[in-house]
């Protein structure tokens, strides 16, 4: 159980264009997910906070404009880089909460497999 | 601001040697998490330490949390090739029900050779 997939796997797009991300958790429901963005040999950082039914809580630095979140189902969050330019390549990740887990404050979450892009 | 760091951030063991990763991190916290990730690929849960004094062991790893130091530790035992990646640990740095925003370490890039 406590699958999260994103889709797609790795999309190379030219610059000025844009790109959807969709996260899913599969097997359970997710009133929270997460994206987090990771550089080459660097860490994780955390973009923003996607709640289902309402607008996402973005990090410092980060541009609402330009990354686009959208939280429509509960099994469902999308990511869209607008305008792309190669500075936004990157390996974009998903991760969810369990709503049940939620409940219970156990507060751990599931990743998904990242969105290598690539802006030419 | 939270601030969580590693040490050390190369570590390179030979196979059958013991060592130990550490995690220091700047404000309370008692929800600490260790994941491990290979090259390409995404997150892999290792552990999850909810209290002060948490230890938990899987295979050859085991990790531990001092909240009061705000220290964890991922212990490597008689390490084997296959353990090579790349560690990371998360804290989480929000309370009451705002539960999941992560922040990470640096990560700890693990060579095991023979």
């Amino acid at each position: 159980g406590a699958v999260v997939s994103q889709h797609p796997s790795r999309v190379i797009c030219k610059s000025g264009t844009s790109v959807k991300i969709e996260c899913r958790s599969l097997d359970f429901q997710a009133t929270t997910m997460f994206w987090y963005r990771q550089f080459p040999k660097q860490s994780l950082m955390l973009m923003a906070t996607s709640n289902e039914g309402s607008k996402a809580t973005y990090e410092q630095g980060v541009e609402k404009d330009k990354f686009l979140i959208n939280h429509a189902s509960l099994t469902l969050s999308t990511l869209t880089v607008t305008s792309a330019h190669p500075e936004d390549s990157s390996f974009y990740i998903c991760s969810a909460r369990d709503r049940k887990e939620v409940m219970t404050n156990l507060g751990e979450q599931f990743f998904g497999p990242g969105t290598r892009l690539t802006v030419l | 601001e939270l601030k969580v760091e590693q040490n050390p951030l190369f570590l390179s063991m030979q196979e059958g040697k013991n060592y130990t990763i550490y995690c220091n991190y700047s404000t309370t916290s008692d929800r600490l998490y260790w994941y491990r990730q290979d090259p390409g690929k995404s997150l892999e849960s290792l552990f999850v330490l909810l209290s002060n004094g948490a230890v938990k062991q899987e295979g050859r790893l085991m990790a531990s949390l001092d909240t009061k130091a705000r220290l964890s530790t991922l212990h490597i035992t008689a390490a084997v090739h296959d353990l090579s990646a790349t560690y990371f640990c998360a804290v989480d740095n929000a309370g009451g029900t705002s539960y999941g925003k992560l922040t990470f370490g640096q990560g700890t890039i693990l060579t095991v050779h023979p």
